[in-house]
């Protein structure tokens, strides 16, 4: 069971809003950054969201991050088929001393 | 563009040592974080541990008595050593990079190995 806790799974319909969450402790998201990782069956992870709410280059805006206190959240509106994946929040956690992620969300788009 | 190659045996016996090689270019290893992550499989995500280009190291408590990260800057290559490994250790075995405040902008294509007789 992961100390990130995630929802194991999402869904929407094109063009709904949906949003992931990432629920932690005072020792992980609440005192560190929150990264957001998109990942493909068959493929390798891809960064998301950084330190929060910064989207890398080539991410569409239509993703974006949050945190408040020791939960943060990943929002995807304007869903469309091709953000079928399964996605993944992570942070340091400072008492166990090791970097941490979410059990996964599986996003089903309908 | 940055590429990351991780290499080694795809099929380890129980209670011997896994090894594998992540290769690294387009870049230097220099100035970054290098870690190990595995995703076992139909799983999760799970972090092995990092090297930080200055040879400093940090694992998973979980692992920490059986993993080893090394680095060979002249080859430009991070290198993962898990020992005494069981069937749980099957898994997929991604390297990534990270800088001080972008964590796991990188990655390879992972290496899938399976421990089995």
């Amino acid at each position: 069971q992961s100390v990130l806790t995630q929802p194991p799974s999402a869904s929407g319909t094109p063009g709904q809003r949906v949003t992931i969450s990432c629920s932690g402790g005072s020792s992980n998201i609440g005192s560190d950054y929150v990264y957001w990782y998109q990942q493909f069956p068959g493929t390798a992870p891809k960064l998301l969201i950084y330190m929060n709410t910064e989207r890398p280059s080539g991410v569409p805006d239509r993703f974006s991050g949050s945190k408040s206190g020791t939960s943060a959240s990943l929002a995807i509106s304007g869903l469309r088929s091709e953000d079928e994946a399964d996605y993944y929040c992570a942070a340091w956690d400072n008492s166990l001393g090791a970097r941490l992620f979410g059990g996964g969300t599986k996003l089903t788009v309908l | 563009q940055v590429q990351l190659q991780e290499s080694g045996p795809g099929l380890v016996k129980p209670s011997e040592t896994l090894s594998l090689t992540c290769t690294v270019s387009g870049g230097s290893i220099s100035y970054y974080y290098w870690s190990w992550i595995r995703q076992p499989p139909g799983k999760g995500l799970e972090w092995i541990g990092y090297i930080y280009y200055s040879g400093s190291t940090r694992y998973d408590p979980s692992l920490k008595s059986r993993a080893t990260i090394s680095q060979d800057t002249s080859k430009n290559q991070v290198s993962l050593r898990l020992s005494s490994v069981t069937a749980a250790d099957t898994a997929v075995y991604y390297c990534a990079r990270s800088t001080t405040d972008i964590v796991f902008d990188y990655w390879g294509q992972g290496t899938l190995v399976t421990v089995s007789s």
